[in-house]
């Protein structure tokens, strides 16, 4: 079966320190992988994806996130927090077979970033 | 671009009437979806469409919810008759089913309440 999991419920960083939120993906082919954002009382707002090419990608807030083909993983990750980074995050796998655009969602990890 | 719209924004209404939520998608999207978001049962699918054609409808709950897209630029999603555990979040996202692209832009969302 095609899934996505975020092993965390809740991840809690210091303003300052780097995070990171781990996924794994578990999808037949080659994978289009997608961070979300969710404010809240917000929609999901888009902020990186990976579809080929270089293992790192950057994406928006200074997040970055780095595709594992051997671990089956996307984990994002940012160098430095901020509490304003504090939300509900979201992992999303869209398999390659197939193109009706439908995406997998995790369950969110919700960060919390302490001053 | 305006970005995916959604109305109402807010919506309370008493067990057994009927709600209409209304999307208007992204211009040039090819592909529209409805999920809904609790804190039960976090983000779910509940129909999407390609080229206004229903692809997969098996996220709908029950016979009670029903959706349509008349037209590339308008879908609603029906509840009739409502219940209280339909309250939630019901979110709207549209996205262009192209090659390399098909990130899913989200609506700022339908608060529900059912009383």
């Amino acid at each position: 079966a095609q899934s996505v999991a975020q092993p965390e419920d809740q991840v809690n960083v210091a303003e300052g320190n780097p995070l990171t939120v781990k996924c794994t993906y578990s999808v037949s082919g080659n994978p289009y992988l997608f961070w979300y954002v969710q404010y809240p009382n917000r929609g999901l707002q888009f902020l990186l994806k990976y579809i080929t090419g270089d293992n790192l990608v950057k994406g928006s807030y200074g997040f970055e996130a780095e595709f594992n083909k051997s671990q089956t993983s996307f984990h994002l990750k940012k160098p430095s927090a901020l509490v304003s980074d504090s939300a509900l995050y979201f992992c999303a796998v869209r398999p390659f077979s197939g193109n009706t655009g439908k995406l997998i969602f995790g369950q969110g990890t919700t960060l919390q970033v302490k001053p | 671009d305006a970005g995916v719209i959604q109305s109402p924004r807010h919506e309370v209404t008493e067990m057994g009437q009927e709600v209409t939520l209304r999307c208007k998608p992204i211009s040039g999207h090819n592909s529209l979806f409805w999920y809904r978001q609790t804190m039960m049962r976090g983000l779910e699918l509940l129909i999407y469409f390609n080229n206004n054609v229903p692809i997969d409808d098996s996220g709908m709950p029950e016979d009670r919810f029903s959706a349509k897209m008349p037209n590339a630029s308008f879908s609603t999603l029906k509840i009739q008759p409502s219940e209280p555990r339909d309250s939630a979040v019901y979110f709207c996202a549209s996205s262009l089913v192209l090659a390399n692209q098909e990130t899913q832009y989200f609506g700022p969302g339908t608060r529900l309440l059912v009383l």
